[in-house]
């Protein structure tokens, strides 16, 4: 079983539309949590780390369910620059950071 | 300076050459570590570095052969690679404590002809 689970899509949605990625992890000792974007051929990039109480910057809001292991990302009123893949990322211990397979988004004019 | 570097941005080689990949921080972390991303798929972990001392080898290939110099620094030296070891290369450092992110470098494009 994968450490993380991401739904890796493609998602194609119109601009203006709110998406949601959710993402499961496995290990109930996992620390921290982050959402990463990564537009292509470039590096990953953080957009958002994962709070308990939730989080939220600007359109992104980020969620944390510990009991259910998993997380999540809602991005609402998409724009077309919002077209990238997003990473799940959980810290596990100092060293050990474990990622999803990545969600693709594609925002459509 | 809140930055990781790596050089080259591109590199080619034939399966009989050495060469080296070079990764670089300023930020006083103690974690450093070398991904490989094929295309459409997350980064894969190769090696881990904790305060310069080699921590995990993700059962990568002795042709894949990391060196930290100093806690700044983080090469990956390369020798009879194979085609399909053709991939982006990525340095990331964090610095080693509970609920910060890593910050990653522009990677290093890898081309084994």
């Amino acid at each position: 079983r994968k450490e993380v689970e991401q739904d890796p899509g493609p998602f194609n949605v119109p601009e203006g539309a709110t998406v949601a990625f959710n993402c499961t992890y496995s290990n109930s000792a996992s620390q921290s949590f982050f959402w990463y974007r990564q537009d292509c051929r470039k590096e990953p990039k953080l957009l958002m780390s994962v709070y308990s109480s939730g989080n939220e910057d600007g359109r992104f809001t980020a969620q944390l369910n510990r009991a259910s292991q998993y997380i999540s990302l809602l991005i609402r009123d998409s724009k077309l620059s919002d077209s990238a893949t997003y990473l799940c990322v959980v810290n596990m211990y100092g060293n050990q950071f474990y990622f999803g397979t990545g969600t693709s988004l594609t925002v459509i004019p | 300076d809140t930055e990781v570097t790596q050089t080259p941005k591109h590199l080619v080689m034939g399966m009989t050459n050495k060469k080296s990949l070079k990764c670089e921080q300023h930020m006083g972390h103690r974690a450093m570590y070398w991904y490989k991303q094929k295309a459409k798929k997350p980064p894969e972990l190769m090696f881990v570095y904790s305060y310069e001392k080699l921590s995990i080898n993700e059962s990568v290939p002795s042709r894949f052969s990391p060196e930290c110099p100093n806690s700044s620094l983080l090469n990956l030296h390369l020798h009879a690679l194979q085609p399909e070891d053709s991939a982006l290369y990525l340095c990331a450092s964090s610095p080693g404590t509970m609920g910060v992110e890593q910050f990653f470098g522009p990677g290093t494009r890898l081309t084994v002809l």
